[in-house]
Formats: C-alpha cells, sequence, structure tokens
C-alpha cells in the first residue's frame, strides 16, 4: 500500500507571497492532520482534517488554513508568508479515530526569502 | 497547555547495549501514547504506539507507560548504528487536540 504522498517536496518562496501544500493520505485513511516542523519549536500541531471537517486546531494564526476534499486529500494554504514559516510542513493520515496512529508523509520544505 | 518533556541529548549508547529513553508529559487527559524516529532530513517514522499502562513489546523495542507518573519510555534492547536518529515522543488527549510532541532526544549509537 503507498505510503503519505506530500507535493511539492521543496519550495521556496518571498515574504508576502502565499503557498499551497497538498497531502494524499493512505488509501483508506480519511484523517489528515497537518504539523510544522522547526529547529526551534519542534514539531507542532496545525489542525486535523476528517471527513471533509475540521476537527481539531493548533494555536496558529489565521494565515495557516486548510481543507480537505471527498476523495480524503488534503490542502494546506498560508497567505501572507512570513520569514519565520520557513519550515517543513509534514502531514500524517491515519484510518480516522482520534486515538489511531499516524503515519507521517515525507515533508514539504518551504523557504520563505 | 499540554506539554512533553524529553531529555534533548545527545545520548550516547555502545552498540550492542540497552539504549533508555524518557519522556514525561503534563496532564491527565492523555490517553495514547506513541514513539516516532526520525533520522536527519527525513520524516518521522512509528516506531511503537502504547495506550495502557504496563510495557508493550515489539521486537528489540519495548514500550512503557505509567499513566499515574506521567511517563511514558522507550527501551531499545541490542542497539545497533542505525538506531541513531531523533526520538519523538507524543501524545493524544481524548480527541480535542491534536499529537503534542516533545523536542526529541537526539540517539548516537556508537560502534
Amino acid at each position: 500500500k503507498a505510503g503519505v504522498t506530500q507535493t511539492p517536496r521543496y519550495l521556496i518562496k518571498t515574504r508576502g507571497q502565499q503557498v499551497t501544500l497538498s497531502c494524499s493520505p493512505i488509501s483508506g485513511h480519511r484523517s489528515v492532520s497537518w504539523y510544522q516542523q522547526t529547529p526551534g519549536q519542534g514539531l507542532q500541531f496545525l489542525f486535523e482534517y476528517f471527513s471533509e471537517t475540521q476537527r481539531n486546531k493548533g494555536n496558529f494564526p489565521g494565515r495557516f488554513s486548510g481543507r480537505q476534499f471527498s476523495n480524503s486529500r488534503s490542502e494546506m494554504n498560508v497567505s501572507t508568508l512570513e520569514l519565520g514559516d520557513s519550515a517543513l510542513y509534514l502531514c500524517a493520515s491515519s484510518l480516522g479515530s482520534v486515538q489511531e496512529t499516524q503515519y507521517f508523509g515525507p515533508g514539504t520544505r518551504l523557504l520563505v526569502l | 497547555q499540554k506539554e512533553v518533556e524529553q531529555n534533548s541529548g545527545p545520548l550516547s549508547v555502545p552498540e550492542g547495549a540497552i539504549a533508555s529513553l524518557n519522556c514525561t508529559y503534563s496532564d491527565r487527559v492523555s490517553q495514547s501514547f506513541f514513539w516516532y524516529r526520525q533520522y536527519s532530513g527525513k520524516s518521522p517514522e512509528l516506531i511503537m504506539s502504547i495506550y495502557s499502562n504496563g510495557d508493550k513489546e515489539d521486537g528489540r523495542f519495548t514500550a512503557q507507560l505509567n499513566k499515574a507518573s506521567q511517563y511514558v519510555s522507550l527501551l531499545i534492547r541490542d542497539s545497533q548504528p542505525s538506531d541513531s536518529a531523533t526520538y519523538l515522543c507524543a501524545r493524544r488527549g481524548g480527541g480535542a487536540d491534536g499529537l503534542t510532541f516533545g523536542k526529541g532526544t537526539h540517539l548516537i549509537i556508537q560502534p
């Protein structure tokens, strides 16, 4: 079974731009979560989607948003990029129950200049 | 604020020895706990999940959970150089949150 896939893998943007990242979960998985990983803050939870609805949200500003489609694929968007948004963005999928194990994709490395 | 604390290391262990990684968490609503391994430049990969008090073994790995002490650990037996990585501890509560991760412990297995 194919794992979680994320596109693009690398991205360079400038301050003020916006960016959209994509995540395709493992087949049969209905929950998708997004995380930001930086050297200083570590791995931080952004939001979680299940059946096209945001189920949980972390403590990030409204510039960070996401959505999930009927096929469980998910996108996250960051508007008005700041230098501090440079990070590895990780997507994780699970079957659906909140206690289920989450499996991570390879991540999208975003550099904001 | 739900927090997960780990010693950042580096923790240096000779090849063939037992590596012991520890993690504490701050809340009593945590219900599920996970250990992930992350190699430099890669994404986290699951090592073990544990939900009940006690030990859970999977090959060379044993996870231990003590909810009363709010403590979870990971033992790696017969440590190999390929075990050198950062080990991330994570917890999740009853549903109204995502995974909360510790900052990770950098483990070095010395040949």
